[in-house]
């Protein structure tokens, strides 16, 4: 069974600095999808950056760049240059398709703070 | 809508009761999906649709949870007899198209049920 693992429940950075939130996930499939999404106390999930599998090249999107580790299953996200408005959780996720069902698989997230 | 919109956006009601969430989904998109977040957790897979058929209704709990989308655009996710365990935050995401694509999927607000 896919799981997805995010050993950090807690992270803090100060402002205008550089934060990493770790993500490992289990998986059998070759080609896959992962995902971070942030979460702010207005409950709505925003998709923060994507990553296809098969992509060797890291993602990224402004501020926003992943470390992606194929062999290792490993999915890390790096906040450049930290804004107040990042404080959230951050969720990372699995994309498993499987029998014609397509769902997104969670891990437990991470509580950012941002410190001015 | 710009987004994906659910109603209400907070629900409180008692034990033994009935109550139904509502999800309006992006304007186009095919595939939409329930999840449930109990606090502190992630959000956790319970169905599936792929136009007005639930292609995956493996996450519901118990038949206590039901949920249609007869026309292929609003769905509603119906919860039969609450009980105090099935206090969450519900959200409703829709992709374009699922199918094994990797489609993003783009939240709603969710719906927080306080079931007394």
């Amino acid at each position: 069974a896919q799981t997805v693992t995010q050993s950090q429940p807690e992270m803090s950075v100060q402002e205008a600095e550089t934060v990493t939130l770790s993500c490992t996930y289990d998986t059998s499939e070759s080609d896959y999808y992962l995902f971070w999404y942030k979460q702010p106390p207005s409950r709505q999930m925003i998709l923060v950056i994507r990553q296809e599998a098969y992509k060797q090249q890291n993602a990224t999107e402004n501020r926003f760049s992943v470390n992606f580790q194929k062999a290792a299953k490993s999915f890390s996200l790096k906040i450049s240059d930290s804004q107040l408005g990042d404080a959230a959780m951050y969720f990372c996720a699995y994309r498993r398709w499987q029998g014609g069902s397509e769902k997104l698989v969670f891990g437990k997230g991470t509580k950012l703070t941002v410190n001015p | 809508g710009a987004g994906v919109s659910q109603t209400p956006s907070n629900k409180v009601t008692e034990k033994g009761k009935y109550v139904e969430l509502r999800c309006d989904p992006i304007s186009g998109h095919t595939a939409l999906y329930w999840y449930r977040q109990s606090l502190g957790q992630g959000p956790e897979f319970l169905i599936y649709f792929q136009g007005t058929g639930a292609a995956d209704d493996s996450g519901l709990p118990n038949d206590r949870f039901f949920a249609v989308r007869p026309e292929g655009s609003v769905s509603t996710l119906k919860i039969q007899r609450t009980e105090r365990g099935d206090s969450a935050v519900y959200l409703c995401a829709s992709s374009l198209k699922a199918l094994g694509s990797g489609e993003t999927q783009y939240f709603g607000p969710g719906t927080r049920l306080l079931v007394l």
